[in-house]
């Protein structure tokens, strides 16, 4: 079964420091979403992507954070000069179409933990 | 804001038994819901989606019903079995392209 896939499993930096976060969603799908779960708290939407702009972004996704879809094959989550709050699992998703409007599943990848020291 | 509530937090059972967790979220314009399994260090598993018109979907072992006009969720697991053993996520589609989770339910399926 397809899957979505995310690298690295898991990242260590320093705090300031520019992270890249990737991710290569599942191949037919057109929606692109990135969330985070911070240890012990709730999943938490950050941003979704279609048609090479984004869709919907939360509070959380200021301009430390951008998304990019660099190639037809990757996604990828970039955190400009990282906090210690933005030590978190940061998960990637996608769905065929519009989870929403379709009811399309979202499908998500195994997460990127990312520890800021 | 939508907020969801998954009770109970945790719950273990012996091998076996039929068994209910629950979700509850405050604003009841949804588009659907849908729930997740997520095991550790894993990612989230999609096991049910359940339109806003629907009342109810099943899969195999798993029956998910949905009262939006009450704001609740349930998920029914029939005949629990140790590799049930996860966390279950519930996750409510409010916004377009956004999911609101849950903090989850966690599975103990005792041998």
């Amino acid at each position: 079964e397809p899957e979505v896939t995310q690298t690295p499993s898991h990242q260590v930096t320093q705090m300031g420091q520019e992270v890249i976060l990737r991710c290569v969603p599942i191949s037919n799908h057109l929606y692109f979403y990135w969330y985070r779960q911070i240890l012990g708290q709730k999943v938490e939407f950050l941003v979704s992507f279609y048609n090479n702009e984004i869709s919907e972004k939360s509070e959380i996704f200021d301009d430390q954070f951008s998304v990019e879809r660099p190639d037809g094959s990757n996604f990828t989550l970039k955190i400009r000069s990282t906090k210690l709050e933005d030590s978190a699992m940061y998960f990637c998703a996608s769905s065929e179409r519009s989870s929403l409007l379709f009811n399309s599943p979202l499908h998500f990848g195994n997460g990127t933990r990312l520890t800021v020291t | 804001k939508q907020e969801v509530t998954q009770i109970p937090a945790a719950l273990s059972v012996p091998e076996g038994e039929n068994l209910v967790l629950n979700c509850s979220f405050t604003d009841s314009a949804i588009y659907n819901l849908q729930w997740f399994r997520q095991d550790p260090g894993k990612g989230l598993t999609s096991l049910l989606l359940i339109q806003s018109s629907q009342r109810e979907q099943t899969s195999g072992r798993l029956n998910a019903s949905l009262d939006k006009s009450s704001g609740r969720s349930t998920l029914y697991i029939a005949a629990s079995q140790p590799g049930d053993s996860a966390t279950y996520l519930c996750a409510v589609g409010s916004k377009i392209n956004k999911f609101y989770f849950g903090s989850g339910t966690k599975l103990n399926v005792k041998p």
